[in-house]
C-alpha cells in the first residue's frame, strides 16, 4: 500500500465546475504539497502547507493533520487546468501519490 | 536563465549504448534529485545530492551512475540499459536536504530503451 493515497485517479469536468482532489496519507510529515505536472512533462509546485488553508488565484488548498487528509480545490475550472495534479508528503523522505488526471472540457 | 533545466528532453538509445542525462539549476540550491516517473506509478526517488555529496541511493541498479561536480550541475550516466528502464527522468533541486523543503523540477527527459 502506498503512503499516500489520491482519489479520483481521473476526472473529467466541464468549464466552470467546482473541482475537488483528495489526498489521504499515513505517515507522519513536516509539511503537504501539492504539484502540478502538464503533458509535456514538467512538474510545478502549487502549494506547500503544514496546517490550515491556502489560496492561490482559483487554487485552494487544506489540510487536516489530525484526520491525515488534504484537498485541493479549484474554482471556476478552465481547460488549462488540465494537468496531472500529484500530492507528495514530506518528513527527512519524500513519498509522491500516483496523480489524479484531471481534463477540463471547454 | 532561471529554474532547472535538463537536457536532452527526449533519448532513445540501444541497451549496449551509454549516454548521459544533464541537469542544471540557477536558483542558488544545495540539494539535487534525480527522480524516476514511470507511467500509473508514483514518483522514485533515485538519488539525492547534499552539499556536492551522495546522501541516498534507493537501491539504484549500477547501470544508474550519478555524478555531481558542482551543486549546480548533477548528471545521470546510463549504460547497458534495459527495456524496463523506460520513463521519464526527473531532476529537482530544494535550498538544502531537510525535510519539508519545497522542490522545484526540471522538465524531465523521456527516456526509449529499445
Amino acid at each position: 500500500k502506498n503512503e499516500v493515497e489520491q482519489s479520483p485517479q481521473n476526472l473529467t469536468a466541464q468549464e466552470g465546475e467546482f473541482i475537488t482532489i483528495n489526498c489521504s496519507y499515513s505517515v507522519g510529515i513536516s509539511a503537504l504539497h501539492w504539484l502540478q505536472q502538464h503533458p509535456g512533462g514538467g512538474i510545478v509546485s502549487l502549494f506547500m502547507l503544514s496546517s490550515g488553508k491556502k489560496k492561490h488565484g482559483r487554487l485552494i488548498a487544506t489540510i487536516n493533520i489530525q484526520e491525515k487528509h488534504s484537498s485541493l480545490h479549484i474554482t471556476a475550472s478552465h481547460p488549462r487546468d488540465s494537468a496531472v495534479y500529484i500530492c507528495a508528503v514530506s518528513s527527512y523522505q519524500f513519498y509522491f501519490g500516483t496523480g489524479t488526471s484531471l481534463t477540463v472540457i471547454p | 536563465e532561471t529554474g532547472v533545466t535538463q537536457t536532452p528532453r527526449h533519448l532513445v538509445m540501444g541497451m549496449t549504448n551509454k549516454k548521459s542525462l544533464k541537469c542544471e539549476q540557477h536558483l542558488g540550491h544545495n540539494a539535487m534529485y534525480w527522480y524516476k516517473q514511470s507511467a500509473k506509478k508514483p514518483l522514485e526517488l533515485m538519488f539525492v545530492y547534499n552539499f556536492k555529496e551522495q546522501t541516498e541511493n534507493n537501491s539504484v541498479p549500477s547501470r544508474f551512475s550519478p555524478e555531481c561536480p558542482n551543486s549546480s550541475h548533477l548528471f545521470l550516466h546510463l549504460h547497458t540499459l534495459q527495456p524496463e528502464d523506460s520513463a521519464l527522468y526527473l531532476c529537482a533541486s530544494s535550498q538544502a536536504r531537510g525535510g519539508g523543503e519545497t522542490q522545484y523540477f526540471g522538465p524531465g527527459t523521456r527516456l526509449l530503451v529499445l
